[in-house]
């Protein structure tokens, strides 16, 4: 069964540094989106990405992040000067289908971010 | 805006105990409801979705039924095994947040043998 891959799965970095935290979709979904879980915490919602631009984002999904699916495999999410409350578990999601919102979004396994 | 409020955890239970979480729902227009669940270490997976009012929406013994006019969205099993031991997330989509879920602070479930 085809599943959603992310990499890293750890990183570590400094305060202000830029990161890259990458996704690999199946390959027939059209709808693409990035979550996060701060320990402890309730998932929440980043942004959402189709047909190549950002469809919804929400207030956590600021100047220093930004998306992008390069290859059509690849969809990446750049924190530009990470901050600690970045610090979270970052869940990469996918969907096809045109009724979106009844669609299953299959998540990846995780990316857990750690600023110091 | 959308929101999901869920029963604080954890639940202990005993094994073969039944199960109760429960779910109720805060949207505009017709959301779709779904039950997801995160194994120690892992990911997100579906347990089961409801995408209409009075579906009910089962897998792997677990139930949950899309009630309207009560807006909810409950989570049954009626006998539990050890391997449940999970999180349990209950999320809504559509209504006024479109495709984006929105979920509720999730469940630790913990069953004893």
């Amino acid at each position: 069964e085809p599943e959603v891959t992310q990499t890293p799965s750890h990183q570590v970095t400094q305060m202000g540094q830029e990161v890259i935290l990458r996704c690999v979709p199946i390959s027939n979904h059209l709808y693409f989106y990035w979550y996060r879980q701060i320990l402890g915490q309730k998932v929440e919602f980043l942004v959402s990405f189709y047909n190549n631009e950002i469809s919804e984002k929400s207030e956590i999904f600021d100047d220093q992040f930004s998306v992008e699916r390069p290859d059509g495999s690849n969809f990446t999410l750049k924190i530009r000067s990470t901050k600690l409350e970045d610090s979270a578990m970052y869940f990469c999601a996918g969907s096809g289908g045109m009724v979106v919102y009844q669609e299953t979004q299959y998540f990846g396994p995780g990316t857990r971010l750690l600023v110091l | 805006g959308n929101s999901v409020t869920q029963m604080e955890g954890p639940v202990t239970l005993s094994e073969e105990a039944f199960l109760t979480i429960n779910c109720t729902y805060t949207a505009t227009g017709y959301p779709s409801l779904f039950w997801y669940v995160q194994y120690p270490g892992e990911g997100l997976q579906l347990l089961l979705k409801a995408t209409k009012a009075d579906d009910k929406g089962s897998n792997k013994g677990f139930e949950a039924t899309y009630r309207k006019e009560t807006t909810s969205f409950h989570l049954e099993k009626g006998s539990v095994q050890v391997s449940d031991s999970a999180v349990y997330f209950c999320a809504l989509s559509g209504g006024s947040g479109y495709s984006t879920l929105t979920f509720g602070k999730g469940t630790m479930l913990l069953v004893s043998p």
